[in-house]
């Protein structure tokens, strides 16, 4: 299994811009969920998802985010427009979710908001 | 979620054993103690999670006290790889499943 799969690995835009951010879990896990971390703040759960339905998005920061999974093989993440203040490295994970939190996570999108 | 204590850095010789500290005196019966790292630059990796007894995988050894209000994570022979923060987290799967990560032990594991 090629792990969870984030796109794109870099990113950088300018102030006022959408951006999207993408992910592909573990092909059978059934919780998906979107981190953020930065030095001041650490991770941080914006989302997540069972079985391809949002659980807890009380992490998501204000309205210009939004996330979506369409289908159990597809995330996205998406500021719009985005700020400066957004720049950090986003994370997708997966786990089989159930009693244990044994998260996958991807190697994580750099963003750099300017 | 209990909350936990970790120390902000240690150091470890390579080949010794490296062994991190996690106080979480609050911890109740029902939930798990997990610990993840994370290498710079990369996302975090899962290594052990424990209940009440001792866990050993092949990555690290899980020792939790008798009480379960301390755990220790054993990295039996320290290489350079494992240079990495190294996160101590509690978790109740009958809560909102929202991992509560704080600042970690930053692990230096020198030649």
């Amino acid at each position: 299994d090629a792990g969870v799969i984030q796109s794109p690995r870099h990113e950088v835009t300018e102030m006022g811009q959408e951006v999207t951010l993408r992910c592909k879990p573990i092909s059978g896990h059934n919780s998906l969920f979107w981190y953020r971390q930065t030095m001041m703040r650490g991770l941080e759960l914006l989302i997540y998802f069972n079985n391809n339905v949002p659980i807890d998005d009380s992490g998501m920061p204000e309205d210009r985010f939004s996330a979506k999974m369409p289908n159990a093989s597809f995330s996205t993440l998406k500021i719009q427009p985005s700020e400066p203040r957004d720049s950090a490295v986003y994370f997708c994970a997966s786990s089989l979710g159930g009693a244990n939190e044994k998260l996958f996570f991807g190697s994580g999108t750099q963003l750099s908001v300017l | 979620d209990a909350k936990t204590t970790q120390p902000t850095s240690m150091d470890c010789a390579e080949g010794r054993a490296a062994n991190l500290p996690c106080n979480h005196s609050t911890i109740s019966g029902n939930e798990y103690v997990y610990w993840y790292r994370q290498i710079h630059s990369q996302g975090p990796q899962y290594i052990i999670h424990g209940l009440k007894n001792n866990e050993t995988n092949e990555m690290a050894s899980l020792i939790i006290t008798e009480d379960r209000k301390s755990s220790t994570l054993i990295l039996p022979h320290a290489t350079l790889r494992d240079t990495a923060v190294y996160y101590c987290i509690v978790f109740n799967a009958g809560n909102n499943r929202k991992l509560i990560w704080g600042l970690g032990t930053s692990l230096a594991v020198n030649p």
